[in-house]
């Protein structure tokens, strides 16, 4: 059974652009979340969604932005990068709600 | 407002001995807390879980205690392997009406040959 798939690994983008993730979650999985990690922060919770609809939000600003489609797969959006928005962006899914999540690999997204 | 705290931010150990991370929190609403084990360059793995009902869960080289009037709770390894070495982060969950983990910042394991 293949894991969780986020893509691509690794990104560098340059303040102002704006830079799409994807997340490929475990088949049959139809909650999906993401989540950020940066240095002495931990992972710091940005939305969930289950069957395509957004279910839980965090303490992000709206730059930040995200989506599931009917194949469950998810996509996160950061527009106008900031330096701050360099970190490691973690994708997460399960059957239905995030007790015992399966992680993938991340995308770690460097702003220069 | 950190409401999972993991105040040590690493935590060596020698080979053999029992390994004992802490993690404190702050809401008494939650009711699920879990372990998780990351390796650099990989995402986290889940390691073990606790329901807020036992106060203790055990599983083989694993077991993690729970304190609900302390708000605590404690992951031991028994014994400690160089495969350990890890970040380790706790995680709460609540019955808050909303499907979120609150994470620690992590506490970095290394197991000592």
């Amino acid at each position: 059974k293949a894991g969780v798939t986020q893509t691509p690994r690794y990104l560098i983008k340059t303040r102002g652009q704006q830079v799409t993730l994807s997340c490929s979650p475990i088949s049959g999985h139809r909650s999906v979340s993401w989540y950020q990690q940066t240095p002495g922060q931990g992972l710091q919770f940005l939305f969930e969604y289950f069957s395509e609809t957004q279910r839980n939000k965090g303490n992000f600003p709206g730059r930040f932005s995200g989506r599931q489609f009917s194949n469950s797969r998810s996509e996160m959006n950061v527009s106008t990068l900031e330096l701050g928005d360099s970190a490691l962006y973690l994708c997460a899914s399960s059957l239905q709600g995030v007790t015992e999540a399966f992680f993938g690999q991340g995308t770690r997204l460097t702003v220069v | 407002d950190q409401q999972v705290k993991q105040n040590s931010p690493s935590l060596s150990v020698q080979e053999g001995r029992i390994s004992i991370l802490n993690c404190d929190y702050t809401n008494s609403m939650f009711d699920y807390f879990l372990w998780y084990k990351k390796y650099p360059a990989e995402g986290p793995t889940f390691l073990i879980s606790i329901s807020s009902i036992k106060d203790k869960n055990e599983d083989g080289r694993f077991t993690v205690f729970l304190n609900k009037s302390a708000k605590h709770l404690s992951l031991h390894i028994v014994p400690s392997q160089p495969g350990d070495s890890a970040v380790y982060f706790c995680a709460a969950e609540g019955n808050f009406g909303n499907e979120k983990l609150t994470f620690g910042t992590g506490t970095r394991l290394t197991i000592i040959p």
